[in-house]
C-alpha cells in the first residue's frame, strides 16, 4: 500500500461544477496535510494546508480532513478551465521525518 | 518579490558528464529541499538542509550530492548522470526544525534535465 494514494484520473468536470479530489494516507498519526496544484511542465504551487479535522475554506477551495478515516479531500467550487491541472496531496507523517507526496490526480475542466 | 529561483530552467548534459543545478531563495527560509520528479510521478525527496545540517534520504543514490554555502543558495551536483536521471529537479524552501516542519514548502520553477 502506498503511503499517500490518489486516483490518477483524469477527472473530468464541467465548467461551473464542483470538483472533488480525494487522498488517503496510511500513517494514522499524520499531522499536516497539503494540497498543491501543478500545471504541466511547471512546479507545484501550494493551494491549501490543513492540520485539524473538519473543513477549511479559502475562496473557491475547501480542504476537508477526516483523521479517523485517514482521508483528506479538496473541493473546488465554480470550476474554471484554469483549474485544469494535476493536484498533489502531501502528508507529513507522525514521525515528522518525511513529507510524502501522492502521485497526483489530473483534473480537466471542460467548457 | 520573495521567491525561489532555479537555474537553469533546462539543462542538457552528456551521459556521465557532471552537472550542477542551482537554487537561490529570498524568503530567508532555514530549510531547503531537493526533489526529483519524473513524468506523472510524485516528487521524490532527495535530501534537505536544515540550516547547514545536511539530511540525506536513505534511497538517494551516491551519485547525487548537495552543497549549501549560505542560507540563500543550494546546489545539486550529479557526478555521473545516467539516462535514468533525466527528470525535473525541484528546489523547495520552508521554515522548520530538525524534523519536518508542519509549514508548507515553496517551490522554484524547476530545472528539466535531459541526458544525451
Amino acid at each position: 500500500q502506498k503511503e499517500v494514494e490518489q486516483n490518477s484520473g483524469p477527472l473530468s468536470v464541467p465548467e461551473g461544477a464542483i470538483a472533488s479530489l480525494n487522498c488517503t494516507y496510511s500513517d494514522r498519526g499524520s499531522q499536516s496535510f497539503f494540497w498543491y496544484r501543478q500545471y504541466s511542465g511547471k512546479s507545484p504551487e501550494l493551494i491549501m494546508f490543513i492540520y485539524s479535522n473538519g473543513d477549511k475554506e479559502d475562496g473557491r477551495f475547501t480542504a476537508q480532513l477526516n483523521k479517523a478515516s485517514q482521508y483528506v479531500s479538496l473541493l473546488i467550487r465554480d470550476s474554471q478551465p484554469s483549474d485544469s491541472a494535476t493536484y498533489l496531496c502531501a502528508v507529513i507523517g507522525s514521525s515528522a521525518s518525511k513529507i510524502i507526496f501522492g502521485s497526483g490526480t489530473r483534473l480537466s475542466i471542460r467548457p | 518579490d520573495a521567491m525561489v529561483i532555479q537555474n537553469p530552467r533546462y539543462q542538457v548534459t552528456q551521459f556521465g558528464k557532471p552537472v550542477t543545478l542551482s537554487c537561490s531563495q529570498t524568503l530567508n527560509h532555514n530549510v531547503m529541499y531537493w526533489y526529483q520528479q519524473k513524468s506523472s510521478q510524485a516528487p521524490k525527496l532527495l535530501f534537505h538542509y536544515y540550516d547547514k545540517d545536511f539530511n540525506n534520504e536513505a534511497d538517494t543514490p551516491d551519485n547525487f550530492q548537495s552543497r549549501r554555502p549560505n542560507t540563500s543558495f543550494c546546489f545539486l551536483d550529479i557526478r555521473s548522470p545516467g539516462l535514468g536521471d533525466a527528470a525535473m529537479y525541484l528546489c523547495a524552501t520552508g521554515r522548520g526544525g530538525r524534523v519536518y516542519s508542519n509549514q508548507p514548502q515553496h517551490f522554484g520553477d524547476g530545472t528539466r534535465l535531459s541526458i544525451l
